[in-house]
């Protein structure tokens, strides 16, 4: 298994900033991925951190928005960017650690308000 | 229609009781299949992963598949308070890593 720490754990942020959000992981993982989950609802693919080229990211997803890079294989950040209230929710990372058998690891997530 | 439709409950059962959880699908090219745990607060948990039609057990915890049905089912035996929490059913093709969730149901077990 994988054991993955993300910082910050919670925010409390202004509408029209942005937070950056770090995900490290204690082990090289073939693969990364940074999820949203509303309250009380499931969790939804925001995008692919692909190390060092730019993330792939879901419908409904932009770069813009939300910026995420990946400068190595156990490290990866996500940035929400010009904040709204809608953007309150918990993000959560990932590694896939062995592509043989899908299995994912999740951190904990950074519960984020924006006021 | 979702991917993947999984019954929110919530689900309360006795300590001990036989708890069965749901997952039905629509992607025939989904190839692995995951449960996870989800405690309050807390990040999602793997519990159980298979990629073939049948039974994998672990434990008071058994997985069930059946791509035919496109269902998946999570078992879990003599149920505790330490159960109580919201299970998570996750599939994937397999080429891309993304996994796709179902809604999630919540458990509690009363003592």
């Amino acid at each position: 298994s994988a054991v993955i720490s993300q910082k910050p754990s919670r925010d409390i942020c202004q509408r029209g900033t942005s937070l950056t959000i770090q995900c490290q992981v204690d082990s090289q993982v073939t693969m990364m991925f940074w999820y949203r989950q509303q309250p009380g609802q499931s969790l939804t693919l925001i995008a692919t951190a692909n190390q060092g080229s730019e993330a792939t990211y879901e419908s409904g997803f932009v770069i813009d928005k939300f910026p995420i890079s990946r400068p190595n294989l156990t490290f990866s950040t996500l940035t929400v960017s010009n904040m709204s209230p809608e953007d309150s929710s918990i993000y959560l990372c990932s590694g896939l650690l062995n592509r043989a058998q899908e299995t994912q690891y999740f951190g904990p997530g950074t519960r984020l308000l924006v006021l | 229609q979702k991917e993947v439709e999984q019954d929110p409950g919530p689900l309360s059962v006795p300590e001990g009781a036989i708890v069965s959880l749901n997952c039905t699908y629509s992607n025939s090219a989904f190839q692995y299949f995951m449960w996870y745990r989800q405690y309050s607060r807390k990040g999602p948990e793997l519990l159980m992963y298979t990629y073939s039609s049948g039974n994998k057990e672990d434990g008071r915890f058994t997985a069930q598949v059946d791509k035919s049905s496109k269902y998946i089912s999570l078992f879990i035996r003599d149920s505790q308070p330490s159960d109580s929490a919201t299970y998570l059913c996750a599939m994937s093709e397999g080429n891309t890593g993304k996994l796709i969730f179902g809604q999630g149901t919540t458990l509690q077990v009363k003592p």
